[in-house]
């Protein structure tokens, strides 16, 4: 199985600060990466597919980039609804597999 | 509204069986490889098990190392019902279950996810 590590796992940020939060594959998988972010007691939600693209109706402030191996998911000016979970994914073979998430608190 | 509702979910003796469903609506249930993932209390996402390739008249099942052999995974489109076949569970399985929708165009990222149902593995 395709191994995906985060880092860092947890990140302390203000509002307006922009943060980045790093995805690594054990091989490579091209852009078939995925982030999603989740809050206490509720489904994950999709952020960027395709490690670039932004998903129908999430604010411009979130962006991916990378291929291969190593990822990002950035975040321009967090704002209070940010503070969250993020985890990533990987689609290009079965089993899919997710980052162990890096969870964004307030500083 | 597109829209999936999972259900079955409980106590469960270490040793037991559980079948979960997923049922879906507003979108085409039979052209989508609708997956369970499961999220240990206080622990991160794990894909559990999912259908691949042709999915109208079948699609191979895929599973996780950690249910293969144990878990079945199954769908019935009449219904728009996913099914997962729960065998030999352990405590380690303990877990909320979602299923969860991948967008368009065959890739298995995930934009729809129901709310869950808890699976608890205890005596």
């Amino acid at each position: 199985d395709i191994q995906m590590t985060q880092s860092p796992s947890t990140l302390s940020a203000s509002v307006g600060d922009r943060v980045t939060i790093t995805c690594r594959a054990s091989q490579s998988i091209s852009n078939w990466l995925a982030w999603y972010q989740q809050k206490p007691g509720k489904a994950p939600k999709l952020l960027i597919y395709k490690a670039s693209s932004l998903e129908n109706g999430v604010p411009s402030r979130f962006s991916g980039s990378g291929s291969g191996t190593d990822f990002t998911l950035t975040i321009n000016s967090l704002q209070p609804d940010d503070f969250a979970t993020y985890y990533c994914q990987q689609y290009t073979t079965y089993s899919l597999t997710f980052g162990q998430g890096t969870t964004v608190e307030i500083k | 509204e597109v829209q999936l509702v999972e259900s079955g979910g409980g106590l469960v003796q270490p040793g037991g069986s559980l079948r979960l469903s997923c049922e879906a609506s507003g979108f085409t249930f039979s052209s989508n490889a609708v997956s369970w993932v499961r999220q240990a209390p206080g622990k991160g996402l794990e894909w559990v098990s999912g259908f691949s390739g042709s999915i109208g008249s079948g699609g191979n099942p895929y599973y996780a190392d950690s249910v293969k052999g144990r878990f079945t995974i199954s769908r019935d489109n009449s219904m728009n019902t996913l099914f997962l076949q729960m065998n030999s569970l352990r405590a380690e399985d303990t877990a909320v279950y979602y299923c969860a929708k991948p967008i368009s165009g065959g890739q298995t990222a995930f934009d729809v996810w129901g709310r869950g149902t808890m699976v608890t593995v205890s005596s």
